[in-house]
């Protein structure tokens, strides 16, 4: 079963709004970390957050963490249409070494 | 660095060929993974190494799968024989742990369709 479960599985926004996606999960982590997937591509590192963080911003992204809740969402400000891809969750679970698990994904169009 | 190199990008093959990936990790990462993606899956790890030696393959779905890393610079992944349900982008990514603030890094990907 996946670690992490994305939230909404596919969002549709116009250019210039935020776009908010959520990641749920279900064991004590080490870190969370977001992935970004052109269609066709791999998938590309973006950020990472340690289980002792709470927020985290590298350029429009702004990424929180509620270890409380066992979530985190990703938030991209003034989207692009380049932003279109899918974004990715991945956990470093306290009892799964240096293994990533990673959730199903959110599928973002950016509409110009 | 040219990144995670991953070969071929794309294969087709018949039912019961022998397919052979083959990746080349980041310089100096210690950690290569390969994950296989589909639609009904999503990416699913399938073997991971930890400087060269296989540490967990219980994603690995079948005999039929096997991995091996000869060097710090090269891997491969074969199925034999292959089937059409083995029909998937398989991704190799390596790592120098996952406590720095890079994570992984992905290769292109091969996408096999096995007819």
């Amino acid at each position: 079963s996946q670690q992490g479960e994305e939230d909404p599985q596919a969002l549709s926004i116009q250019e210039g709004e935020n776009a908010t996606m959520n990641c749920s999960y279900k064991t004590s982590i080490n870190n969370l970390q977001w992935y970004r997937q052109n269609s066709g591509r791999g998938l590309v590192h973006l950020i990472l957050i340690r289980s002792n963080e709470r927020e985290k911003h590298s350029g429009r992204l702004r990424v929180t963490l509620d270890t409380s809740k066992k979530s985190s969402s990703l938030l991209i400000t003034a989207s692009r249409a380049a932003d279109t891809a899918s974004y990715f969750c991945a956990t470093d679970a306290d009892n799964a070494g240096n293994m990533l698990t990673f959730g199903g994904g959110t599928r973002l169009m950016v509409k110009p | 660095d040219a990144g995670v190199i991953q070969s071929p990008r794309h294969e087709v093959t018949e039912m019961g060929q022998e397919v052979t990936l083959r990746c080349k990790p980041i310089s100096g990462h210690n950690s290569l993974f390969w994950y296989r993606q589909t639609m009904m899956r999503g990416l699913e790890l399938l073997i991971y190494f930890n400087n060269n030696v296989p540490i967990d393959d219980s994603g690995m779905p079948e005999d039929r799968f096997s991995a091996k890393m000869p060097n710090a610079s090269f891997s491969t992944l074969k199925i034999q024989p292959s089937e059409p349900r083995d029909s998937a982008v398989y991704f190799c990514a390596s790592s120098l742990g996952t406590s720095g603030p890079s994570g992984y890094t992905f290769g292109s990907g091969t996408r096999l369709t096995v007819v």
